[in-house]
């Protein structure tokens, strides 16, 4: 079945950078695009960008342009999410889900919490 | 504040009809298609609804979606105690270049 599986949870410094991944697997890992979405806790969801899994091409939400970098691995058919000089509220569960025009399925979610 | 506007919770008895409103604008709703995710408290979310009233294999019957203008709207009928979740609606922006989502709905089954 298609499933996407991230890695674990995350502490980190104000300031440090953290690296998400999303493995797929169940499908054409070039077929779709990798969406990530991002929920602070009792909040809503936040689009935070997306990513080619075809050419790497990536078009990031105004307000991480400059601070978020989303790549591929197609030979391990991963996706990760950077996201750097971290603030305390960017403490959140950080989702990646498949893209074909609608986000189906989603990964399990990462927390990353933002503590010094 | 959330370019798509929900009404932040709804309720409704077990076979009761609810249905939660997504508001938005020429630039979303009003050209683009409107999907519904359903999180299940302690879970990711999922597909609920796409392309406005498209439902993926395995989402039941009694979940219905609509568009009207700017505005989407996402119907249960028959509500079921399993129905309590976070409802959110999501649209492609044109002018953002980026998707947007509502700012979601807690359903209560009383």
């Amino acid at each position: 079945q298609v499933q996407l599986v991230q890695s674990g949870a995350e502490v980190k410094k104000p300031g440090a950078s953290v690296k998400v991944s999303c493995k797929a697997s169940g499908y054409t890992f070039t077929s779709y695009g990798i969406t990530w979405v991002r929920q602070a806790p009792g909040q809503g969801l936040e689009w935070m960008g997306w990513v080619s899994t075809y050419n790497t091409n990536t078009n990031y939400a105004q307000k991480f342009q400059g601070r978020v970098t989303m790549t591929t691995d197609t030979s391990t058919s991963t996706a990760y999410m950077e996201l750097r000089s971290l603030r305390s509220d960017d403490t959140a569960v950080y989702y990646c889900a498949r893209d074909g025009g609608t986000f189906d399925p989603w990964g399990q979610g990462t927390l990353v919490i933002v503590s010094s | 504040q959330s370019v798509l506007t929900q009404p932040p919770s709804a309720s409704g008895t077990p076979g009761q009809r609810v249905t939660i409103s997504c508001s938005g604008s020429s630039s979303n709703i009003g050209s683009n298609t409107g999907n519904w995710y359903q999180q299940l408290p302690g879970t990711a979310p999922k597909l609920l609804i796409y392309s406005n009233n498209q439902r993926p294999s395995g989402v039941p019957d009694r979940f219905s979606g609509s568009k009207s203008g700017t505005s989407a709207s996402l119907a249960i009928s028959g509500l079921q105690s399993e129905d309590e979740a976070d409802y959110y609606c999501a649209a492609w922006d044109d002018s953002l270049n980026a998707w947007v989502f509502g700012g979601g709905t807690k359903l209560t089954v009383l």
